[in-house]
């Protein structure tokens, strides 16, 4: 069946602009995940959804940083008034329900963010 | 000190060669312990899972966790060109389904 899917797959914006990325999980899976992969950097982790549960977002860097969750499908990140240090690649990734192996999580290819 | 520690390399090998990667952690509390391949411009893809310490063979790929000394690593055999990506090093605590990562090493595989 069909992946991770993320969009769009590169985005370009001036400093101070909002953006909003976007998060297809596979159709079943309960968790979905962020991460912030910064150039030769490994992934820094953002924020978790797990079902209905309140989200874990500890690892949100800053109050410009948020994102939201449609039940259990499409995710969309969004980040206001950006900055040029959140130019990365913004990972999604989802995992399977609870009972099976909940660590094997798929990524999607990435947004790869360049703030000018 | 960070819970997860890997050198970023970069790592380069003639092909046919043994790679050996690895990672230390600090947190005892991590159980599972992961090995992810990321190619250039593409998202991460799990490569092994390991539960505990002890090996686990797949193929070419060997990954061993000893949880007494903190240290995990991957072994790659007969390495080809195709294995050339950068490999993260995941782990993750009893009953929390969040992964922390290593910063990863950029691996070259010479033809």
């Amino acid at each position: 069946g069909a992946g991770v899917s993320q969009s769009p797959s590169n985005k370009v914006t001036e400093k101070g602009k909002d953006v909003e990325l976007r998060c297809d999980p596979i159709s079943g899976h309960t968790a979905l995940y962020w991460y912030r992969q910064r150039l030769g950097q490994g992934l820094e982790f953002l924020i978790y959804f797990q079902g209905n549960s309140a989200p874990d977002k500890s690892g949100l860097p800053s109050d410009r940083f948020s994102a939201e969750r449609t039940g259990e499908s499409v995710s969309t990140l969004t980040i206001q008034r950006t900055q040029q240090e959140d130019s990365a690649v913004y990972l999604c990734a989802s995992s399977s329900p609870p009972g099976l192996p909940a660590y094997e999580q798929y990524f999607g290819p990435g947004t790869r963010l360049t703030v000018t | 000190q960070k819970e997860v520690e890997q050198d970023p390399g970069p790592l380069s090998v003639p092909e046919g060669a043994i790679v050996s990667l690895n990672c230390t952690y600090s947190n005892s509390a991590f159980q599972y312990f992961m090995w992810y391949r990321q190619y250039s411009r593409k998202g991460p893809e799990l490569l092994m899972y390991t539960y505990s310490s002890g090996n686990k063979e797949d193929g070419r790929f060997t990954a061993q966790v000893d949880k007494s000394s903190k240290y995990i690593s991957l072994f790659i055999r007969d390495s080809q060109p195709s294995d050339s990506a950068t490999y993260l090093c995941a782990m993750g605590k009893g009953g929390s389904e969040k992964l922390v990562f290593g910063k990863g090493t950029k691996l070259t595989v010479n033809p």
